[in-house]
């Protein structure tokens, strides 16, 4: 089935660093690939869609300038936290729609998600 | 009002218990409804997907009501093993753009 590979799983960094987490598509070919993120006993809160070869969609509220999303190839969306500050710690997930179908069938493949701390 | 709503819960059930998850959304136009399992600190599984004629799984059955704008999710028999999240997502819109709304989850401890 579709999988998604998410790295790295964890990252502790100073504040005031970048912070790269990449998401690959190993079986399939996501054109788009969904960015989340999920602070503790909350709902995943879609920050950005990114798609293959155009800028991303970010979500009200979202910072672009300190979140940027790459989407370079059909198997690669990476993310970037910027001058990261301890209120982005948080866990980020990506996730692609189901290779075989449109995710209004099929649902989505999710990364094993990157739990960030920042200090 | 929140685009999808769940009782967050915690359900506290024993073994062998049935339990009932509900879910509502608001948006009329919704198109496409999964449940999906998020253990602690891991990424969401896809458990079902939800269609207007029901569907079952094993010891899970899931019912979606449009005229309500109601999903549902059935677990019977539950095992230790189901002690999890249990999201709703709501997509709404086509491939040429649409929107998911996950629910903020229920939680489901199943004891000895």
């Amino acid at each position: 089935g579709a999988v998604v590979s998410q790295h790295p799983s964890w990252v502790i960094c100073k504040s005031g660093t970048s912070v790269k987490i990449e998401c690959r598509s190993l079986d399939f070919q996501a054109t788009t690939m969904f960015w989340y993120r999920q602070f503790p006993k909350q709902s995943l809160m879609l920050m950005a869609t990114s798609n293959e070869g155009s800028k991303a969609t970010y979500e009200q509220g979202v910072e672009k300038d300190k979140f940027l999303i790459n989407h370079a190839s059909l198997t690669l969306s990476t993310l970037t936290v910027t001058s990261a500050h301890p209120e982005d710690s948080s866990f980020y997930i990506c996730s692609a729609p189901g290779s075989y179908s449109p995710a209004s069938q099929f649902g989505y493949t999710f990364g094993s998600g990157t739990r960030l701390t920042v200090v | 009002r929140k685009e999808v709503e769940q009782d967050p819960g915690p359900f506290n059930v024993p073994e062998g218990a049935t339990v009932a998850f509900n879910c509502t959304y608001s948006n009329s136009a919704s198109q496409s409804f999964f449940w999906y399992r998020q253990d602690c600190r891991k990424e969401p599984k896809l458990l079902m997907s939800v269609y207007s004629s029901g569907n079952e799984d094993g010891r899970f059955t899931a019912q979606l009501n449009r005229a309500s704008q109601y999903i549902s999710l059935l677990i019977r028999d539950s095992k230790l093993s189901d002690s999890a999240t249990y999201l709703c997502v709501v997509n709404t819109g086509n491939t040429g753009g649409f929107k998911t709304i996950f629910g903020a989850g229920t939680r489901l401890f199943v004891k000895a």
